[in-house]
């Protein structure tokens, strides 16, 4: 089945330590995203690629980093620098050209203790 | 891309048409309506998109009004598990030179009851 993985589900982490959270697509689309969800809140865009090895910064970047080596993979690390890391995580892609909705990946659940 | 209005919560009895509305008052013409909804703890799934024609799939119609100032998503016969949060985009299509970036506010969270 043609999807998008994430994982873990959950993951803890000690404060002060990088964490870095997977997301995989075989759908062969483009572009990928990182958006964070705090709770009873909307989306908010960490980064996007609409490209292998290109990325940009979405609305709230800092303490952030991605890579995007290859077409299905768009990792996200969370890094020491981020001040409130605990939040749910989801991935989402997007084919090229023909479509204009997001697939959702099932999320990964932060908590930085 | 234009700012949407939605309700907080409604409430909707299992089996009844749920209609869902959203506010877009500021949508210029080459924006697109989007609706998504976020059941707890998953990702958000696509339901439907449209210019200014009503629009219907397998999941859900959209009506848009004639100005284009609002939207109703409505969910022809409710069931338990349409439960979730559903949100109203607008924004232009990516094929269209649109933003990357999908904007989602806090949404609508609908309970179905039985």
């Amino acid at each position: 089945d043609g999807g998008i993985t994430q994982s873990p589900k959950y993951l803890f982490r000690k404060e002060g330590q990088n964490v870095t959270l997977s997301c995989e697509q075989n759908l062969n689309h483009d572009a990928m995203y990182w958006y964070r969800q705090d709770p009873g809140q909307g989306l908010r865009l960490i980064y996007y690629s609409q490209i292998v090895n290109d990325f940009q910064k979405g609305d709230i970047a800092e303490g952030y980093s991605v890579s995007r080596e290859k077409k299905e993979s768009f990792p996200l690390t969370v890094t020491s620098a981020q001040k409130n890391p605990t939040a749910f995580y989801l991935c989402a892609s997007l084919h090229g050209s023909s479509y204009n909705e997001q697939f959702f990946g099932p999320g990964t659940r932060l908590t930085v203790l | 891309d234009a700012k949407t209005t939605q309700p907080t919560s409604m409430d909707c009895a299992e089996g009844r048409a749920a209609n869902l509305p959203c506010n877009h008052s500021t949508i210029s013409g080459n924006e697109y309506v989007y609706w998504y909804r976020q059941i707890h703890s998953q990702g958000p799934q696509y339901i439907i998109h449209g210019l200014k024609n009503n629009e219907t799939n397998e999941m859900a119609s959209l009506i848009i009004t004639e100005d284009r100032k609002s939207s109703t998503l409505i969910l022809p016969h409710a069931t338990l598990r349409d439960t979730a949060v559903y949100y109203c985009i607008v924004r232009v299509g990516r094929k269209q030179g649109g933003s990357e970036k999908l904007v989602f506010g806090k949404g609508t969270k609908l309970t179905v009851n039985p």
